[in-house]
């Protein structure tokens, strides 16, 4: 069945960096575009970045550019968020989400349908 | 950036009501609007993509309509496993969220 597992989560200092990871099985990874989104405790839902399904575009939410990276080994079915400089207000739950596509006459529709089950980071000292 | 404000935040609702939940856009956004719901220590789900396009599985009491920058979810008869959390969002300009309109048993 078609599966997104996140891991790398955990409690991180300000200022630190974490990498998380997000293997993907049951779909061929390499032809969908991944997403993190994340939800702070007690909030609503932010989507955070997006990436191709061949890894050559990359966008960003503002509050992230420049301090996250996401990047994917589609040969690992793998995708990746490497977050630097960490702030308290990036403390939430990661999910990371499989991009669906409808393709109709003239436009192409997107939209996240599998999700993971998410993975918690902490930014504390 | 494109902003997504949905109301009401939060509503009362009774089994078997028939409930509309609104998004709006601060921009049109054509039909790239999607509605998802989450439960409380879960993943979101998605509902309907594309305005009004019911995901496979999806019961067909929940229907999505609108263009441009209005948009409504509307739960035909409310069902207990309905009390939740959603969400909408626009896919025509990377990606928002709206704020979420929580539902709650009355």
């Amino acid at each position: 069945q078609v599966q997104l597992v996140e891991s790398g989560g955990g409690v991180v200092q300000p200022g630190r960096s974490l990498r998380l990871s997000c293997a993907a099985s049951g779909f061929t990874f390499s032809s969908y575009g991944m997403h993190w989104v994340r939800q702070a405790p007690g909030k609503g839902l932010e989507w955070v970045a997006v990436i191709s399904y061949d890894g050559t575009k990359e966008y960003y939410v503002d509050s992230v550019k420049g301090r996250f990276s996401i990047s994917r080994d589609n040969s690992k079915n793998t995708l990746y968020l490497q977050m630097n400089s960490l702030r308290g207000e990036d403390m939430a739950v990661y999910y990371c989400a499989k991009e669906g596509e409808w393709l109709t006459d003239y436009y192409y529709y997107y939209y996240m349908d599998v999700w993971g089950k998410g993975t918690t980071v902490t930014v504390s000292s | 950036d494109i902003q997504m404000t949905q109301s009401p935040s939060s509503l009362s609702a009774s089994v078997g009501d028939r409930v509309t939940i609104t998004c709006r856009a601060s921009q049109s956004i054509s039909s790239y609007l999607n509605w998802y719901q989450q439960k409380p220590g879960k993943a979101p789900k998605l509902l309907i993509y594309a305005a009004s396009s019911l995901q496979s599985g999806v019961p067909s009491r929940f229907s999505g309509s609108g263009s441009g920058t209005d948009f409504t979810l509307t739960i035909s008869s409310l069902q207990p496993e309905d009390f939740a959390t959603y969400y909408c969002q626009q896919s025509s300009s990377t990606y928002t969220f709206g704020q979420g309109t929580k539902l709650e048993i009355q």
